[in-house]
């Protein structure tokens, strides 16, 4: 079973703007990790952030984490039409190398 | 350095059938962990290796098997196919606290 939700499901943008997905999980983690996905093909991963780190950030990506309300979001900034993709995020802990994967964000970027 | 390279990308099985997926790590990961996705029910952890050994397992039939070479290498089997096995199946390999690279995936359907 999931970890848990994703919102939105889906989100349409315009070329330039920014892009905010949030994710919520249930148990206690080691790190949650971002990953994107385009038309089905395989994960491609974006960020890892520890439980013991609030912000992280990687290029046009930043991710933040909140333990206390176990909900993290991911902003893409300045989105290009390349960023249409699924993304999701996934967290891991209590057990040996297991992702427990949300539902996913289908974000599109219009030109 | 080469990727996670996941075989076959596409197969067709019949119902009843039996199936083995390939997945060859990136050099030097020694954890390889494999997943199914499905509309319905998303990305599920199936199980994971490390050393030639089950250190973690989702909650699948046991229909669904694996095992990993003294290389890495890993294989994943699943007898008496059911429709409901139709899914893209991922690899993907590790390294502690780094996140996971993924493998392609094979798309297997069953008939």
């Amino acid at each position: 079973s999931q970890q848990g939700e994703e919102d939105p499901q889906a989100l349409s943008i315009q070329e330039g703007e920014n892009a905010t997905m949030n994710c919520s999980y249930k148990t206690s983690i080691n790190n949650l990790q971002w990953y994107r996905q385009n038309s089905g093909r395989g994960l491609v991963h974006l960020i890892l952030i520890r439980s013991n780190e609030r912000e992280k950030h990687s290029g046009r990506l930043r991710v933040t984490l909140d333990t206390s309300k176990k909900s993290s979001s991911l902003l893409i900034t300045a989105s290009r039409a390349a960023d249409t993709a699924s993304y999701f995020c996934a967290t891991e802990g209590g057990g040996y190398n297991k992702l427990i994967f949300g539902a996913g964000t289908r974000l599109a970027v219009h030109p | 350095k080469a990727g996670v390279t996941q075989t076959p990308r596409y197969l067709i099985k019949t119902r009843g059938q039996q199936v083995t997926l390939s997945c060859s790590p990136i050099s030097g990961h020694r954890s390889v962990s494999w997943y199914q996705q499905t509309p319905g029910q998303g990305l599920q952890f199936l199980f994971e290796y490390f050393s030639e050994t089950q250190r973690n397992k989702g909650n699948f039939p046991g229909r669904f098997s694996g095992r990993q070479f003294s290389n890495s290498r890993s294989e994943m089997n699943v007898s008496t196919l059911e429709l409901g096995d139709s899914a893209l199946y991922l690899c993907a390999s590790s390294l502690q606290d780094y996140g996971y690279t993924f493998g392609s995936g094979t798309r297997l359907t069953v008939v």
